[in-house]
């Protein structure tokens, strides 16, 4: 299996404008997060999904982003408008039930 | 809510030079801690999972032990390949799919 695999690998872009982040997740794998790492906060949980259904977004930090997962191959996390407090490596991962979790190697946002 | 503090932040050793990385967690009803070590440009990658106080696990020169309020790993006789910055996670009862990330250590192995 190729792991998770997200896209794009590095993303700048100016504020206002949108932004899309790409995850295709582990076949199998029933749970899919999104994550945001920075140095200031480290990793923070956005939003899961279990069987393609979002179980818990507290962790979206504003109205501004939005998460979907149409299937169980593929999900996005979406920032309408980015701003540069966005700045951050946001990472995707999956697991199966009560199973180890696996990153993808994480989309590197740049918001100027 | 679930917390997990790991120290040091940094920690400098030299090739050989054996040393434990801590995690201090406070949980309700724990389900897991985990250790994942973390290359730069690079996704968190799985190392251990410990469930019950006094459990250990052991991977190369990488042993991870278990207390109540507590987790350590501890590093035998480093390698410079061993640089990475290592996470702890614990996954509470109350959280029932999530995973609480602590801050990191990021070690450095000097040859």
């Amino acid at each position: 299996d190729a792991g998770v695999i997200q896209s794009p690998r590095h993303e700048v872009t100016e504020m206002g404008q949108e932004v899309t982040l790409r995850c295709k997740p582990i076949s199998g794998h029933d749970y899919l997060f999104w994550y945001r790492q920075t140095m200031m906060r480290g990793l923070e949980l956005l939003i899961y999904f279990n069987n393609n259904v979002p179980i818990d977004d507290s962790g979206m930090p504003e109205d501004r982003f939005s998460a979907k997962m149409p299937n169980a191959s593929f999900s996005t996390l979406k920032i309408q408008p980015s701003e540069p407090r966005d700045s951050a490596v946001y990472f995707c991962a999956s697991r199966a039930h009560n199973e180890k979790l696996f990153f993808g190697s994480g989309t590197q946002l740049s918001v100027l | 809510e679930d917390q997990v503090t790991q120290s040091p932040e940094a920690l400098r050793l030299q090739e050989g030079e054996s040393s434990s990385l801590n995690c201090s967690y406070t949980v309700s009803g724990l389900r897991g801690l985990f250790w994942y070590r973390q290359d730069p440009g690079k996704g968190p990658e799985f190392l251990f999972t410990l469930y019950s106080a006094g459990e250990e696990k052991e991977k190369e020169r990488l042993k991870a032990t278990l207390t109540k309020k507590e987790s350590f790993l501890h590093i035998t006789a480093p390698k410079p390949e061993d640089s990475a910055t290592y996470l702890c996670a614990v996954q509470g009862g109350g959280s029932a799919r999530q995973l609480t990330f602590g801050s990191g250590t990021q070690l450095t192995v000097l040859p």
